[in-house]
C-alpha cells in the first residue's frame, strides 16, 4: 500500500496552545481525510477535503489539502486536555482504498 | 448516522484455530467495507476491501486464504482468520463509506485479537 508521512511523530504541549501536524505521500492524492484515535477504539472522522487548496474547519479544528495534493495540514488551535490521542491523515487516490499516515501522538500538559 | 459496528471488541483463542469478526453497518447499507490491522503504536494498514456479492480484493502481501473475507449482505462483512498463530495477534478494525466513493470512510471499534 501506499506510505504516507505524518510530522512529527508525538507532541507534548501545554493546554491552551496552537497545534500543528502534516502529511505527506509520494504520491498525488484527491481526498484527504483526518481522524483522531484514542486508545482500544476505531479512528473518528474529523475532517474530509476534496479540492486542492481548499481550507476546512472543524470547531477548533482546521485541515488544509495541500496545493500540490502531495501533503495536508491540520491546526489545532486552544487544546484541551481531550484533544489527548493519536491523529491520522488518510489519503487516496481512487476515492475507494483509504490508506492511513504515520501518526502524530499529541500529549497536552493541564 | 453512519454507525458502525464490530463484534467481538475482545477475543483470546489457542493457536491453530479459527476466529470470526463481524462488521455491520447499523443505519445505512455499504456495498463496499474495508479491512484494516493494527499493530501497537503503529498505523493502520488496509487489509482488504470487502465487496458486497463479489470477492474480496486484497492488498499485497495479504494471505487471502488465511483472513477469509465474506460480504454476504449490506449490512455484514466478516473478516476469518484461520488457523491463527502467536504473530495473528492484533487490533482489527473495520470500515464502511456512506454513499459513493470519496466519502469517508466510517470505522467500528475494533476487535483485539489474542493468539495464545
Amino acid at each position: 500500500g501506499q506510505q504516507l508521512n505524518q510530522s512529527p511523530q508525538s507532541m507534548f504541549i501545554q493546554e491552551g496552545e496552537d497545534v500543528s501536524m502534516n502529511c505527506t505521500s509520494s504520491s498525488i492524492f484527491n481526498t484527504w481525510l483526518w481522524y483522531k484515535q484514542d486508545p482500544g477504539e476505531g479512528p473518528v472522522l474529523l475532517i474530509a477535503l476534496y479540492k486542492a487548496g481548499e481550507l476546512t474547519s472543524n470547531g477548533r479544528l482546521t485541515a488544509q489539502f495541500g496545493i500540490t495534493r502531495k501533503d495536508s495540514f491540520l491546526n489545532i488551535s486552544a487544546s484541551i486536555p481531550s484533544d489527548v490521542g493519536i491523529y491520522f491523515c488518510a489519503g487516496s487516490n481512487t476515492g475507494n482504498q483509504f490508506y492511513f499516515g504515520t501518526g502524530t501522538s499529541l500529549t497536552v500538559i493541564p | 448516522g453512519a454507525v458502525v459496528s464490530q463484534h467481538p471488541s475482545r477475543v483470546i483463542c489457542k493457536s491453530g484455530t479459527s476466529v470470526k469478526i463481524e462488521c455491520r453497518s447499523l443505519d445505512f447499507q455499504a456495498t463496499t467495507m474495508f479491512w484494516y490491522r493494527q499493530f501497537p503504536k503503529q498505523s493502520l494498514m488496509l487489509m482488504a476491501t470487502s465487496n458486497e456479492g463479489s470477492k474480496a480484493t486484497y492488498e499485497q502481501g495479504v494471505e487471502k486464504d488465511k483472513f477469509l473475507i465474506n460480504h454476504a449482505s449490506l449490512t455484514l462483512s466478516t473478516l476469518t482468520v484461520t488457523s491463527a498463530h502467536p504473530e495473528d495477534s492484533s487490533f482489527y478494525i473495520c470500515s464502511a463509506r456512506v454513499g459513493q466513493n470519496n466519502s469517508p470512510l466510517h470505522f467500528g471499534n475494533g476487535t483485539r485479537l489474542t493468539v495464545t
